[in-house]
């Protein structure tokens, strides 16, 4: 069974930097491109950024450019997001996404985790 | 960026009915990379359609996709009662994507 598992989230200041991280399981975790997807309340969906399976490709927001990194770590079956420099806009629940199996990069989302909530706030 | 539209904003049906969801791009989106999500709340969205017209595993074969360039449509036939949610397109082109601002399923 497919899971995704985020953690990381809470409040911070406008400013200031967080941490989140994706720990998957039950599938070939390099094998898939992953995505954070973000939702602010009252909302509908938006893509923050994306990673090819390897790492070696990575894919942003125009909002978030400069200030998001990222990353994965294949050994440890974790996708990660650097935060810095955040604002209030920020403020959403942050989902890791799965990429659908396929030989090309489609960014159709088959595996959502649960959401961690990023709260930005003086 | 693409932007998608999604009309009506809110459809107000019955159990049993058809329901018709539109999504309008502003420009030409491949039908390859179109997907439909549902949500309900408090939840994750939840994959439907990709490819504009594949049903993802497990999804009911009320639900069908259809579409090309501009103009893409979910259908649910027969609606049932856990079918009254949020559905939301969404799109991948250029490595940008985006989703519609979603059509709210109420029960009438």
């Amino acid at each position: 069974e497919v899971q995704l598992l985020e953690s990381g989230g809470g409040l911070v200041q406008p400013g200031g930097s967080l941490r989140l991280s994706c720990a998957a399981s039950g599938f070939t975790f390099a094998s898939y491109a992953l995505s954070w997807v973000r939702q602010a309340p009252g909302r509908g969906p938006e893509w923050v950024s994306g990673i090819t399976g390897s790492g070696a490709s990575t894919y942003y927001a125009d909002s978030v450019k400069g200030r998001f990194t990222i990353s994965r770590d294949n050994s440890k079956n974790t996708l990660y997001l650097q935060m810095s420099s955040l604002r209030a806009e920020d403020t959403a629940v942050y989902y890791c996404a799965k990429d659908i199996p396929s030989p090309e990069l489609r960014f159709n989302f088959d595996y959502w985790g649960q959401g961690t909530l990023v709260t930005v706030s003086s | 960026e693409i932007v998608l539209t999604q009309s009506p904003g809110t459809l107000s049906l019955s159990p049993g009915e058809i329901a018709t969801l539109s999504c309008r791009a502003s420009q030409s989106v491949s039908s390859s990379y179109l997907a439909w999500y549902q949500q309900k709340p408090g939840q994750a969205p939840r994959l439907l359609i990709y490819g504009a017209s594949s049903r993802a595993t497990g999804i009911p074969d009320r639900f069908s996709g259809s579409g090309s360039g501009t103009d893409f449509t979910l259908t649910i036939s027969r609606l049932e009662p856990e079918d009254f949610a949020v559905y939301y397109c969404q799109q991948y082109g250029s490595a940008r994507i985006t989703f519609g601002q979603g059509t709210r399923l109420d029960l009438k």
